[in-house]
């Protein structure tokens, strides 16, 4: 079965650094693409980009490109989505989400919910 | 980048109605990959549609999809309280992935 597994909710204060994580199981990890999309509180799905595990390629949306960082340790399965100084307007949940058939997304994480407030 | 938009923004129907939702893309959607997605309250998105029309394992029947180009439409074609939920299309091309801002499906 496939799974995505991620990281635990987090709060944190403006300025601090974070990085949360998506583990996959249950099918070959370097075949996939893994992509993050933001979820405002009460708003849409937002892609903020992707990751070849395979070989760490990734590219971002206009949008997020230089605030956010997208990594992968295929040792332990596992991708990253990083912040260096996170803003209030950073607080939503974010899911992780594997590529399927003509470039959808057939699997999701749970959702990993960050807030970021003084 | 390909802007998606979704018309209506909400709908009420009653049980056993047809919905059709549509999805609009500001240029032509490459090899008709447009996927349509359902997020019910706490809930991960689920995939529905791919490939503009191809079910997705475990999608019920009643659900379809169509469309070319830049016009796409969702089917649901005899509503069920449990389809009551926001609805999202997706698209993917130039490296780029986008989303439609939602149709929100209420039941009366």
């Amino acid at each position: 079965e496939v799974q995505l597994v991620q990281s635990g909710a987090e709060v944190k204060k403006p300025g601090e650094s974070l990085r949360i994580s998506c583990q996959g199981s249950g099918y070959s990890f370097t075949s996939y693409w893994i992509s993050w999309v933001r979820q405002m509180p009460g708003k849409g799905l937002e892609w903020m980009g992707r990751i070849d595990p395979r070989d760490s390629y990734t590219n971002y949306s206009p949008s997020f490109q230089g605030h956010v960082t997208i990594s992968a340790d295929k040792s332990i399965t596992t991708v990253y989505l990083q912040w260096s100084s996170l803003k209030a307007s950073d607080t939503a949940v974010y899911y992780c989400a594997r590529q399927g058939y003509s470039y959808a997304f057939n699997h999701w994480g749970q959702g990993s919910l960050v807030t970021v407030s003084s | 980048e390909i802007v998606l938009t979704q018309s209506p923004g909400s709908l009420s129907l009653s049980p056993g109605e047809r919905a059709t939702l549509s999805c609009r893309a500001s240029q032509s959607v490459s090899n008709n990959y447009l996927a349509w997605y359902q997020q019910k309250p706490g809930q991960a998105p689920r995939l529905l549609i791919y490939g503009a029309s191809t079910r997705a394992t475990g999608t019920p029947d009643r659900f379809s999809g169509s469309g070319s180009g830049t016009d796409f439409t969702l089917t649901i074609s005899r509503l069920e309280p449990e389809d009551v939920a926001v609805y999202y299309c997706q698209q993917y091309g130039r490296s780029l992935f986008t989303f439609g801002p939602g149709t929100k499906v209420d039941i009366k």
